[in-house]
């Protein structure tokens, strides 16, 4: 069973828009939850990272939202840019076990 | 630093055949894994290891070994390859505490005909 659900599978965003990518997750340990970006060809590489005491963290264009009534935490990309043209995965850890990563979303910001 | 890195980056095998794929990383990580990364599955973990001499199974072990016998080495083995198993695989690793940054490399390409 899955238990980081992500959405969308893909995404189109034009260029200045906001990108929004949404995670469900059902396991209420889970106690980090970092989002990873990849470029074709490329390993993944951390984006930002969220713990479920602040229910916002911003870094530059880069926000994440968390919800933990609703479990729920999304990315959003102001300003997207072509440059963010990627794939992005959100996932959770609790304490010292694995990374549960989503099924990834596709993002391709239009020039 | 070079980080985590992965060779071969690109491998083609006939069914049946074995291979290792390498894996090192020079940041004296204590948490090191593979995933593989296949269309619309994400990144699955294969197994996963917490020290040298230390492994444990993942989400999708079947088929695969590994063994740890340094803390910068994490050899991955395909036993006898099948074509379910053409895949990217990425191996990672990071600080033996929760929540802390997976670095990742860059990633070999397997295809199994």
């Amino acid at each position: 069973q899955q238990q980081v659900k992500q959405s969308p599978q893909s995404l189109i965003v034009q260029k200045g828009g906001i990108s929004i990518i949404n995670c469900a997750y059902e396991n209420t340990a889970f106690d980090y939850f970092p989002w990873y970006q990849q470029f074709p060809g490329k390993g993944p590489a951390l984006l930002i990272a969220i713990r479920p005491d602040v229910s916002e963290k911003k870094e530059g264009r880069f926000t994440i939202s968390f919800n933990k009534s609703a479990k729920q935490f999304s990315l959003h990309i102001m300003d997207s840019q072509p440059g963010d043209s990627a794939t992005y995965f959100c996932a959770a850890i609790s304490g010292y076990s694995t990374l549960t990563f989503g099924k990834g979303t596709m993002l391709l910001v239009s020039p | 630093n070079a980080g985590v890195t992965q060779t071969p980056k690109f491998q083609v095998l006939k069914t049946g055949q074995s291979m290792t794929l390498q894996c090192a990383q020079d940041m004296n990580h204590e948490y090191m894994s593979w995933y593989r990364q296949d269309p619309g599955m994400g990144l699955r973990l294969i197994h996963y290891s917490v020290g040298a001499g230390i492994t444990d199974q993942g989400e999708v072990p079947n088929g695969y070994n590994v063994s740890r016998s340094t803390t910068e080495d994490f050899p991955l083995r395909l036993l006898s390859a099948a074509p379910s198993q053409t895949s990217v695989y990425f191996c990672a690793s990071s600080y033996l505490r929760g929540g802390n940054e997976q670095f990742f490399g860059p990633g070999t390409r397997l295809t199994v005909l």
